[in-house]
């Protein structure tokens, strides 16, 4: 199956502070998600962004596909921010579109005050 | 905006017991999926779900899983005899009202706690 690897595994900032995690993958994929897992275990979804850049706030993502990996931009960092950001990505096969995303192992982000 | 929805938010059972988790997925979506996360590990895939039958399922989803929908709104996960190592988050989540759409939507979770 499709390899997932985020780095890096633990990041801590200073509020205001710019941050960027990556996420490479194995195999070609047709979705490529961003997760924030909040304190609450509650995962929101930040992009789904199989190729090209996003941006959403202070947040912003690009995939380059037929590079295998994806960064994930944080600006001016907030305490808010603070959680484990998860990369997930669904195998590109055969058209389907009932594939499992398989997750990295996140990154665990703290932003200090 | 829609979403999808999860119930309970927390359940405590005793080892043995059954439990059946409740989801609601997005209306219009035709592709359902359970995840799990255990305490500080990843998220796993546990089965998706479409046209009322399992389409893929882990090697984590052995006999003591089932998925079922019973109308058509509800989706559920049943674990027959929870065992402590059943203990995890498991998330609900849909995709698909259309040919290109292969986003996922998260439901918020229900926290599984095996005593």
């Amino acid at each position: 199956g499709i390899q997932v690897e985020q780095s890096p595994p633990d990041l801590i900032l200073q509020e205001g502070a710019n941050s960027t995690l990556r996420c490479n993958f194995s195999d070609s994929v047709n979705n490529l998600q961003w997760f924030h897992q909040n304190p609450w275990g509650q995962l929101i979804n930040l992009f789904y962004i199989p190729s090209g850049t996003k941006q959403n706030g202070r947040l912003s993502a690009t995939t380059v596909a037929t590079e295998r990996y994806s960064l994930l931009y944080i600006s001016s960092s907030q305490t808010t921010d603070s959680g484990v950001y998860f990369c997930a990505c669904r195998l590109h096969f055969g058209g389907t579109s009932y594939g499992k995303l398989t997750f990295g192992q996140g990154t665990i982000l703290t932003v200090h005050p | 905006e829609p979403e999808v929805t999860q119930t309970p938010s927390h359940q405590v059972t005793q080892m043995g017991q059954e439990v059946i988790l409740r989801c609601v997925p997005i209306s219009n979506h035709l592709y359902f999926y359970w995840y799990r996360q255990i305490l500080g590990q990843k998220v796993e895939f546990l089965v998706s779900f479409y046209n009322n039958e399992i389409s893929e399922k882990s090697e984590i989803f052995d006999d003591q899983f089932s998925v079922e929908r019973p109308d058509g709104s509800n989706f559920t996960l049943k674990i027959r005899s929870t065992k402590l190592e059943d203990s995890a988050m498991y998330f609900c989540a849909s995709s698909g009202d259309g040919y290109d759409s292969y986003e996922q939507y998260f439901g918020p979770g229900t926290r599984l706690t095996v005593t």
